[in-house]
Formats: C-alpha cells, sequence, structure tokens
C-alpha cells in the first residue's frame, strides 16, 4: 500500500537554525497538509497546500513557516529560527481529493518527523 | 472558535469489554467527522462521517454521527489489547480533539 514518507525521523537543532522537514506524499494525491504534535498534546493543524499554493493556514503557521513543493514528488515545511518551543512532532499528510468534500478520501499521514530544538 | 472535545480523556479496560468513546464539536463550517487511532506514531484513518444517523462499521469497531446535537461516538466491542491507542477525533477542517487513551488489559 502507497505510504507517506518523512524524512528525517528525528531532526537536532540549535535554537535559531532554520530547518527544512521533508515529506514525500502518495503519487496521485493532490492535497498535501503539515501538522504538529507537541508532546503530550493534541494534534494542531498548520497548513494545508493545492496546485502550488497555500489554501488554508492556521493562526500557528505564522512568517516563521514556509512550505514548498520544490519538484513533482517532495512537499517541505521550512521553519526560520527556530524556537525550543518548536519542539514536536511535525506530520505530513496527504490526500487525493480535500477532506470532507463529497468523498471518502481521508487523509494519509506520515510517521512524522520528531523535531528538537537544542 | 471552532473546538472539538473528547471525552474520556484516558479509559482503562479489560480485555471482552465493550467501550464507547465521544466526540463532540463545534466547527463553523463543517463538513466531515474524522476518527483517527495513533499508536505509536502516525495516526490511522478509522472513519469519516458525513451524514447524520448512518452507522460506519470495520469489524469490532463502530461509529456513527449526530448531526444536530453535534456529537459522535465510536464503539468498539470485544476489545483486545491491541486496540490499547488513542483515539482521535478531527472535524471537518482538521482541527483535532485532545483524544482518549484507551488501555486495554489482559
Amino acid at each position: 500500500e502507497p505510504e507517506v514518507t518523512q524524512t528525517p525521523s528525528h531532526q537536532v537543532t540549535q535554537m535559531g537554525q532554520e530547518v527544512i522537514l521533508r515529506c514525500v506524499p502518495i503519487s496521485n494525491h493532490l492535497y498535501f497538509y503539515w501538522y504538529r504534535q507537541i508532546l503530550g498534546q493534541k494534534v494542531e493543524f498548520l497548513v494545508s497546500f493545492y496546485n502550488n499554493e497555500i489554501s488554508e493556514k492556521s493562526e500557528i503557521f505564522d512568517d516563521q513557516f514556509s512550505v514548498e513543493r520544490p519538484d513533482g514528488s517532495n512537499f517541505t515545511l521550512k521553519i526560520r529560527s527556530t524556537k525550543l518551543e518548536d519542539s514536536a512532532m511535525y506530520f505530513c499528510a496527504s490526500s487525493p481529493l480535500p477532506t470532507g468534500v463529497n468523498s471518502n478520501q481521508p487523509q494519509h499521514f506520515g510517521d512524522g518527523t520528531r523535531l528538537s530544538i537544542l | 472558535e471552532d473546538k472539538v472535545v473528547q471525552s474520556p480523556l484516558s479509559l482503562v479496560v479489560h480485555e471482552g469489554d465493550t467501550v464507547t468513546l465521544n466526540c463532540s464539536y463545534e466547527v463553523t463550517n463543517f463538513r466531515s467527522l474524522l476518527w483517527y487511532k495513533q499508536e505509536k506514531k502516525a495516526p490511522t484513518f478509522l472513519f469519516m462521517l458525513t451524514s447524520s444517523g448512518i452507522e460506519k462499521k470495520s469489524g469490532r469497531l463502530s461509529s456513527i454521527l449526530d448531526k444536530k446535537e453535534l456529537f459522535s461516538i465510536l464503539n468498539i466491542t470485544a476489545t483486545q489489547t491491541g486496540d490499547s491507542a488513542v483515539y482521535l477525533c478531527a472535524g471537518g477542517d482538521m482541527r483535532f480533539g485532545a483524544g482518549t487513551r484507551l488501555t486495554v488489559k489482559p
């Protein structure tokens, strides 16, 4: 069964540095998402992306964050000037259609990248 | 502000028991309600509910949505230790609840 793959599985970065988290969505999916889960807390939506544009973003997704689909397979999340509170598990997800829109097409999640800011 | 509230936050049962997990939601632009199971890492999809009163079933798991009362339940019958996980509910705009941590003891 096709999977969403994320690399690296664990990223350790010094505070203030930039980090890029990488995701390869399922190949025929058109919608891509990033979420984060701070340890012990709920999964939080960050951003959704379609047709090379951000379609929705949460209040968490401020100017520190950016997303890009640099080629036909990768979907990246860049975090600039990382802070201690950015430490979390970051999940990428993809779906063939927007979730909930006339379909039964859920989002498929990758295994996540654990980001540790020191 | 949209919110999704799950209850209970944690639940400990013995194998063979039946459990009911609750999810209430207030979202401004409801499209669907989703249930996920999260074990060690990625949430895995269980159900998507868009219509009120129609039960969805998958083996020992079932779920139903009440759009009038703005809640959904997830039932697990004849629980097994492998059902131990955090069960997440999400509104159609992918706002997640805090989850219910289910522990099934042998």
